[in-house]
């Protein structure tokens, strides 16, 4: 049983493309987030959303955009793709519930733009 | 704001060598204070926490005690193994948990 699941394992696509990432949990979690992960293996988050709300979105150009059609779920659509886009971009949720807010994270989504 | 400094790597080091990866931290408050692994080709795997001054953190070995004094976390082990080998990542969380802050990961090596 996946807990986090990202879809494609793999992306690879053109310039200018646009093209989406979907993620799902199965844990009840409350919070789901994105990050990017670039070649350095630096990780950044990019946007968190708790009950549908936008709680935080760190500088991220507006072609990026997430998409949660329901607790379950937060797809990640890009506009545009830039050479720069490339990277490992992951998927996580957490509970509201514990004290200590664990992140649990997908496996990842290889993203190659030509 | 909060963050999160961590030694830089890589480390390599010999099958049953100690290993220490330091991390120190900024933050307001008390934050929980995380280990994370990342094997080649996977995600992020939780590998030990501490909510609180003077916790100790535990798994597979690895320690790590969370030291308000020195605003630290050093994560440590006494004898690695091949299989230990990844990138590991220190982070925070404030209280309210969405904002996790980690650190630029520590690429570890284990030779045979």
């Amino acid at each position: 049983d996946t807990a986090v699941s990202q879809t494609p394992k793999y992306l690879v696509t053109q310039m200018g493309n646009d093209k989406s990432i979907k993620c799902e949990q199965n844990l009840g979690h409350d919070t789901m987030y994105w990050y990017k992960q670039d070649s350095k293996k630096f990780l950044k988050i990019m946007f968190s959303y708790n009950n549908k709300e936008l709680i935080i979105n760190e500088t991220v150009p507006n072609r990026f955009s997430p998409k949660s059609p329901d607790k379950a779920h937060l797809n990640l659509h890009i506009n545009s793709l830039e050479l720069g886009d490339s990277a490992v971009y992951f998927c996580a949720s957490s509970s509201d519930q514990t004290s200590y807010n664990e992140q649990f994270f997908g496996p990842g989504t290889r993203l190659t733009v030509l | 704001g909060n963050s999160v400094t961590q030694m830089e790597g890589p480390v390599t080091l010999s099958e049953e060598a100690f290993l220490t990866i330091n991390c120190t931290y900024t933050a307001t408050g008390y934050p929980s204070l995380f280990w994370y692994v990342q094997y080649p080709g996977e995600g992020l795997q939780l590998l030990l926490k501490a909510t609180k001054a003077d916790d100790k953190g535990s798994n597979k070995g690895f320690e790590a005690t969370y030291r308000k004094e020195t605003t630290s976390f050093h994560l440590e082990k006494g004898s690695v193994q091949v299989s230990d080998s990844a990138v590991y990542f220190c982070a925070l969380s404030d209280l309210r948990g969405s904002d996790m802050r980690f650190g630029a990961g520590t690429r570890l090596t284990v030779k045979p």
